[in-house]
C-alpha cells in the first residue's frame, strides 16, 4: 500500500514569489492534513480537508491557502513568499482525522532566499 | 490553552542501554488523545502509538513501553536496550476532544533527539 506523497521534495524560491506544494494520499484516506515545521517553532498546524472541504484551519495568515481535490489529493499555496516561509512541510492523511492517527508523507522542504 | 512539553531537547545513549523520554501536556479536555512520533532523518513522522484520555494502562510493544499518568499529565516512553536504529527525533503530540471543529489538528512538543551510539 503506497504511503503518503509529497512533490516535490525539494524546492528553493525568493521572495514575493509563491509556491503549490502537493499531497497525494493514502488510497482511501479522504482526510488531509499540512504542518509546517521549522527549528523555531516547531511544527504547526496549518489546515485540514475533508472531502474537499477545509474543515480546520491554523493559525497561519491568509498567504497560506489550499484545496482538495475529489480524488483527495491535496494542494497547498504560499504566496508573496518571506524568509521565514523556509520550512519542511508536511502532509498527513487519514481516514478519521478527529482520531489524530495521521500517516505523514516525507515534506517538502522549501528554502526561501 | 492546550501544550506539550518535552523538557529533553537531546539525549544520547550507549547502545543497549534503556532510555525514557519524558512528555508532559497541557488540556482542559476531559476527552483527548496523545501519540508518540518518531521522525528518522528521513523526514515523515512515523505512528508509534495513541493513547486516549480514559485508558491509563500502561502499554508495551517489543522494545517500547509507554506510561500514562493523568495525576501528573505525562505520557513517558521508555526504549529499553536502545539500538543504533533507535536514533530519531520524537515527538509527543496531543489532540483535542474529538469534533468537527478541531479535526485533523495535532499539538506537537519541541522534540527529544535521541542518539544512540555503538
Amino acid at each position: 500500500k503506497a504511503g503518503v506523497t509529497q512533490t516535490p521534495r525539494y524546492l528553493i524560491k525568493t521572495r514575493g514569489q509563491q509556491v503549490t506544494l502537493s499531497c497525494s494520499p493514502i488510497s482511501g484516506h479522504r482526510s488531509v492534513s499540512w504542518y509546517q515545521q521549522t527549528p523555531g517553532q516547531g511544527l504547526q498546524f496549518l489546515f485540514e480537508y475533508f472531502s474537499e472541504t477545509q474543515r480546520n484551519k491554523g493559525n497561519f495568515p491568509g498567504r497560506f491557502s489550499g484545496r482538495q481535490f475529489s480524488n483527495s489529493r491535496s494542494e497547498m499555496n504560499v504566496s508573496t513568499l518571506e524568509l521565514g516561509d523556509s520550512a519542511l512541510y508536511l502532509c498527513a492523511s487519514s481516514l478519521h482525522s478527529n482520531t489524530g492517527e495521521l500517516f505523514f508523507g516525507e515534506g517538502s522542504r522549501l528554502t526561501v532566499l | 490553552a492546550q501544550k506539550v512539553t518535552q523538557a529533553q531537547t537531546e539525549i544520547s545513549v550507549v547502545e543497549k542501554e534503556d532510555v525514557t523520554l519524558d512528555c508532559v501536556y497541557e488540556t482542559r479536555d476531559t476527552t483527548y488523545y496523545l501519540f508518540w512520533y518518531k521522525q528518522p532523518p528521513s523526514g515523515e513522522l512515523v505512528f508509534l502509538i495513541r493513547r486516549n484520555s480514559f485508558d491509563e494502562q500502561n502499554e508495551i510493544s517489543g522494545r517500547y513501553s509507554w506510561n500514562f499518568q493523568k495525576s501528573t499529565s505525562s505520557f513517558n516512553f521508555t526504549i529499553t536496550a536502545s539500538q543504533v536504529v533507535d536514533s530519531a527525533v520524537y515527538f509527543c503530540a496531543l489532540s483535542e476532544a474529538p469534533g468537527s471543529s478541531n479535526t485533523g489538528k495535532l499539538i506537537f512538543g519541541q522534540g527529544t533527539t535521541l542518539q544512540v551510539k555503538p
